[in-house]
């Protein structure tokens, strides 16, 4: 079965850490992308990449960066993170030029900042 | 530019009754359609989807047809479970090689025993 793997469920940090989230797929998916969901807000896309070492700024890139070296694997990273910070992300990928298809998504990562 | 409008919620509804979440869309030429499912505490799951006028997508009991005349996608079944307690999300993607799917804000459905 084809599978979008995040690595923590839960996690909580402090102000001003740093924080990675890590994102895998096992499908050779070209298409990754990071999303937070908050309630009342709906899935917001934080960045996204095409291939590897490409990145591209979604609707809210503020307060984060993101690094993809190999093709599998995207990283999501809260460079100092803050309590508005504190939400559900999600990771997505999908094949290049097949996006009706649709995405496959991973369980979450549900972040919160203390 | 795209885009999705879906019913809010939260909806409730007794286990057995006849579901429907509304869905319309804005969008140029002929975009393929989605609905995804979010199990509590979960990632999105794609349901179904249509990716042509006319196109009926349908699983676990759930059906929506692409209706271009209406830019409509509203999703329907027969009879609800307690475990279709969910978030819903009706989506879009344009045909582009580099387009992504817009998401509309999700309705929370609660099916009551």
């Amino acid at each position: 079965d084809v599978k979008v793997t995040q690595s923590s469920r839960y996690l909580v940090k402090r102000t001003g850490e740093k924080v990675f989230l890590e994102c895998v797929q096992d499908m050779d998916h070209e298409n990754m992308f990071w999303y937070r969901q908050d309630p009342g807000l709906g899935l917001r896309l934080i960045y996204f990449s095409y291939d590897v070492k490409m990145k591209e700024k979604g609707d809210i890139p503020e307060g984060y960066s993101v690094s993809r070296e190999k093709k599998e694997r995207f990283s999501l990273i809260l460079e100092s993170a803050s309590t508005n910070q504190t939400s559900m992300y999600l990771c997505a990928s999908s094949l290049r030029g097949r996006v009706f298809g649709g995405y496959t998504f991973g369980s979450g990562t549900r972040l919160t900042v203390v | 530019g795209n885009s999705v409008t879906q019913m809010e919620g939260p909806v409730t509804l007794s286990e057995e009754a006849f579901l429907t979440i509304n869905c319309t869309y804005t969008a140029t030429g002929y975009p393929s359609l989605f609905w995804y499912v979010q199990y509590p505490g979960e990632g999105l799951q794609l349901l179904l989807k249509a990716t042509k006028a006319d196109d009926k997508g349908s699983n676990k009991g759930f059906e929506a047809t692409y209706r271009k005349e209406t830019t409509s996608f509203h999703l329907e079944k027969g009879s609800v479970q307690v475990s279709d307690s969910a978030v819903y999300f009706c989506a879009l993607s344009g045909r582009n090689r580099d387009d992504k799917i817009i998401f509309g804000k999700g309705t929370r459905l609660h099916i009551l025993p």
